[in-house]
């Protein structure tokens, strides 16, 4: 498809285990942003790459949280040690570097930590 | 820092009612601004957008005007229908990050 997509749509783990999230942007876009979505809420940055590198990380909550983005396609979202208060709905965007403002949000993952 | 300030829903219309959805903003300078919308079971869609002040974005019917004075780009649309309802969400942009507000549930009814 076009769009931006996410795997997996739906996660449930335990307290305390580790997470992998991944997101496929837009073919040819060479920005991502990942997003954390709690429940009421509208979603909160995490974390900008521009190509394969993290150009603003000042979002992640913690050092619990990493993303990578090695060959400047393909993104994973990584959590370790999950904790309750990790359950959201992490949105994955990308932008095509020539239109400055728009970004294309993928459909999430659902995170619930239990 | 910056923000963005929706009024509180849900929101509860009449099909071919008149819509306004309140957003207010804090920024620095003037930043772009953004409507998004949510419908049931998708993700994200950019509804419209207005990149600096006094431009209208408009799409789909909806409409929202870049105010300055007021800080503010109410959505507006003048019949809403019922496959309108969804959350809307409004956002601005500083550097790279989007920045939203807590979104508004708009249910239309038939």
């Amino acid at each position: 498809g076009a769009g931006v997509s996410q795997t997996p749509s739906n996660k449930v783990t335990e307290k305390g285990k580790y997470v992998e999230l991944r997101c496929d942007p837009i073919s040819g876009h060479t920005a991502l942003y990942w997003y954390r979505q709690s429940l009421g809420q509208g979603p909160e940055f995490l974390i900008y790459f521009q190509g394969t590198g993290a150009a603003d990380d000042s979002g992640l909550p913690n050092d619990r949280f990493f993303a990578v983005r090695p060959e400047g396609s393909v993104s994973t979202l990584k959590i370790q040690r999950t904790e309750r208060g990790d359950s959201a709905v992490y949105l994955c965007a990308s932008r095509n570097q020539g239109l400055a403002d728009t970004q294309y949000f993928g459909p999430g993952t659902r995170l619930t930590v239990l | 820092g910056d923000s963005v300030t929706q009024m509180e829903g849900p929101v509860t219309l009449s099909e071919e009612a008149f819509l306004t959805i309140n957003c207010t903003y804090t920024a620095t300078g003037y930043p772009s601004l953004f409507w998004y919308v949510q419908y049931p079971g998708e993700g994200l869609q950019l509804l419209l957008k207005a990149t600096k002040a006094d431009d209208k974005g408009s799409n789909k019917g909806f409409e929202a005007t870049y105010r300055k004075e007021t800080t503010s780009f109410h959505l507006e649309k003048g019949s809403v229908q019922v496959s309108d309802s969804a959350v809307y969400f409004c956002a601005l942009i500083r550097g790279n990050k989007l920045v939203f507000g807590a979104g508004t549930i708009l249910r239309v009814k038939s």
